[in-house]
């Protein structure tokens, strides 16, 4: 089995400012991780994802996220944010038992950025 | 080309109706999922089918039924609706590598 905890619910930030979303994971098998993003009122947009190689992972919108195998993260950071980041945050996490056929989501992380 | 199409947007039920939310994809993928949103709950799994005529339970199945009978549909039925099951219903599909879902706009769905 697999799961998803995102360390904290509502992140509050002002524009320019960096950062830093919370995310931990377990899983007995290799993962593979994802964070998306929903506007308000929107579906879910892929922000990023890590299959395999470089740890390090950038994604839209000048996101990045860093998969840490040995502490079982997968944090999402943006060095500069701005007021139209405002949205809801999940990680998800999928694995080769399921070949990617369903997520496993965190409870989601409000990002707020305020002006 | 229209990806993941839900429909309806909205709907409100009384207790104890049916209905069924309809999900339909142009993307030929083989995976299809439905997920409930719930606050401070995130994203949990209904259902999944894995192809035409295969389907199976996820997180939270109970008074939930699914039928995939083409690759295109994927409708979720609710059997007698309960006002728990007052919710946010998204619709996903996916594919095999890169292993990524890509989701509706959402159904919003009020049992009074």
């Amino acid at each position: 089995a697999q799961s998803v905890t995102q360390l904290d619910s509502q992140v509050p930030v002002f524009e320019e400012a960096p950062v830093e979303l919370r995310c931990n994971y377990s899983s007995s098998v290799s993962v593979y991780l994802f964070w998306y993003v929903q506007y308000p009122n929107q579906g879910l947009q892929l922000l990023l994802k890590y299959l395999s190689g470089s740890t390090l992972v950038k994604g839209i919108n000048g996101f990045e996220a860093e998969f840490n195998k040995s502490q079982t993260s997968f944090h999402l950071r943006k060095p500069s944010v701005h007021i139209s980041d405002t949205a809801e945050y999940f990680c998800a996490v999928s694995s080769e038992e399921t070949s990617g056929s369903r997520l496993t989501f965190g409870e989601g992380t409000q990002l707020t950025v305020n002006p | 080309n229209a990806g993941v199409t839900q429909t309806p947007k909205f709907q409100v039920l009384k207790t104890g109706q049916s209905m069924t939310l309809q999900c339909a994809q142009d993307m030929n993928h083989e995976y299809m999922s439905w997920y409930r949103q719930d606050p401070g709950m995130g994203l949990r799994l209904i259902h999944y089918s894995v192809g035409a005529g295969i389907t199976d339970q996820g997180e939270v199945p109970n008074g939930y039924n699914v039928s995939r009978s083409t690759t295109e549909d994927f409708p979720l039925r609710l059997l007698s609706a309960a006002p728990s099951q007052t919710s946010v219903y998204f619709c996903a599909t996916g594919t095999g590598l890169p292993y990524e879902q890509y989701f509706g706009p959402g159904t919003r769905l009020t049992v009074t």
